[in-house]
């Protein structure tokens, strides 16, 4: 079955560390991709997608067909990056999710 | 201007009691989702709306869930006969044209449902 994983439910890192987020994915062909982040006490939002090839926050999310991964990388996490994170695939018109990983970064 | 509003904010229900959850999605999208966050399941998807019929229904879990959407706005997701195990956060989206389209999903806050 078409799938996206996401293997760390939590990731912890101190402030100044870089951090990576892991997604991989299990469709055939070139899938849409996406991170969404869940901030405290705030709604689900879209980070960014790889399509636009952006940066956000410090954020970068490089698609790797080869290894069809998807990881979210930010050179120097800061406190207020701490938030769950969840990467997500086009599946013919709507978004599926990975289980998501919770990240905490200590000051 | 106002986001994707969802009641109620909580509900608690007995066991075999049905429920109705609402969503009011941003005004002129014409793309609506469910979605329901389980603890350590992540997001899982359960159906989409464009306008108002449902491409994909597949993600429903059993024949007691059901939604629709009416006049390519306000959806609704009703749950008969509640079951333990349909307690969880229920997360609404709406998009202005659909992911096929390019645009993004927006969220709103859930209707964390408890079935005790």
């Amino acid at each position: 079955a078409q799938r996206v994983t996401q293997p760390e439910k939590l990731l912890s890192v101190f402030k100044g560390a870089p951090v990576e987020l892991k997604c991989n994915y299990s469709y055939s062909g070139s899938p849409e991709l996406f991170w969404y982040v869940q901030y405290s006490r705030q709604r689900l939002q879209l980070l960014l997608r790889h399509i636009s090839r952006e940066s956000i926050k410090g954020f970068t999310a490089d698609l790797n067909k080869g290894e069809t991964s998807f990881h979210l990388k930010k050179p120097f996490a800061q406190e207020e990056d701490s938030a769950m994170y969840y990467c997500a695939a086009d599946q013919g018109g709507k978004l599926i999710f990975g289980q998501g990983t919770e990240l905490s970064v200590k000051p | 201007g106002a986001g994707v509003s969802q009641s109620p904010s909580n509900k608690v229900t007995e066991k075999g009691k049905d429920v109705e959850l609402r969503c009011d999605p941003i005004s002129g999208h014409t793309a609506l989702y469910w979605y329901r966050q389980s603890l350590g399941q992540g997001l899982e998807f359960l159906i989409y709306f464009q306008g108002n019929s449902a491409p994909d229904k597949s993600g429903l879990p059993s024949d007691r869930f059901s939604a629709e959407r009416t006049g390519g706005s306000v959806s609704t997701l009703t749950i008969q006969r509640t079951q333990q195990e349909d307690s969880a956060v229920y997360l609404c989206a709406s998009s202005l044209g659909g992911i096929l389209q390019g645009s993004p999903l927006h969220f709103g806050n859930g209707t964390r449902l408890t079935v005790t």
